[in-house]
């Protein structure tokens, strides 16, 4: 079966500041990995993806992501927080190959300090 | 495309009355995913379709809950009798088999009171 932890479900930063959320797997097959973000009132939009490709993954509004098969990680970063980045962020597995389950993660909400 | 498109955006029933949720996902996606959102329980997976043929319901929670998908746009979340704890935001989501490495889309949400 397929999980996600994602430690911290409150991380405050300073505007500026690096960001770091960080999702740890557990998979019984290669998998696909996900980072969603949602805004208050919103659904889900999907700021990068990891597919068996790069290790280290860029999504939208400059956030990265690097996949760490040694450590089960994929943790969630951008080097300068802005304060339109503050929203609730989950990250998300499913099985390359097999069923097509999307496992979500409790989520980080992300504060930004003016 | 407009997207996932989920109707109506908010509902407010009375306990023991019948709830409908309604969604259009995007052209051309095989998979269709019904999501619930609680503070309680964070994002958890009720059911999914895969070519109009639900695939996997273990997530649903009672009889109490239903999922149809009569065609490859549209397909509703019916919830008879409606109870306050069933009072959450329903997700609804759409994609191509990841096989192909493609995520999950989401609409706007269904956000459902029950009083």
């Amino acid at each position: 079966a397929q999980s996600v932890t994602q430690l911290g479900s409150h991380v405050s930063v300073s505007e500026g500041a690096l960001v770091l959320l960080r999702c740890n797997y557990s998979s019984s097959v290669p998998p696909y990995l996900f980072w969603y973000v949602q805004y208050p009132n919103q659904g889900l939009q999907l700021l990068l993806k990891y597919t068996s490709a790069a290790t280290l993954v860029k999504g939208i509004n400059g956030f990265e992501a690097e996949f760490k098969k040694s450590e089960t990680s994929f943790h969630l970063t951008k080097p300068s927080a802005h304060m339109s980045d503050a929203a609730e962020y989950f990250c998300a597995v499913s099985e390359i190959f097999g069923n097509e389950k999307l496992t979500f993660g409790t989520g980080t909400r992300l504060t930004i300090i003016p | 495309d407009a997207g996932v498109i989920q109707s109506p955006r908010h509902e407010v029933t009375e306990m023991g009355q019948e709830v409908t949720l309604r969604c259009k996902p995007i052209s051309g996606h095989d998979y269709l995913f019904w999501y619930r959102q609680t503070m309680m329980r964070g994002l958890e997976l009720l059911i999914y379709f895969n070519n109009n043929v639900p695939i996997d319901d273990s997530g649903m929670p009672e009889d109490r809950f239903s999922a149809k998908m009569p065609n490859a746009s549209f397909s509703t979340l019916k919830i008879q009798p409606s109870e306050p704890r069933d009072s959450a935001v329903y997700f609804c989501a759409s994609s191509e088999p990841r096989g192909q490495g493609t995520e999950a889309f989401f609409g706007q949400g269904t956000r459902l009171t029950v009083v």
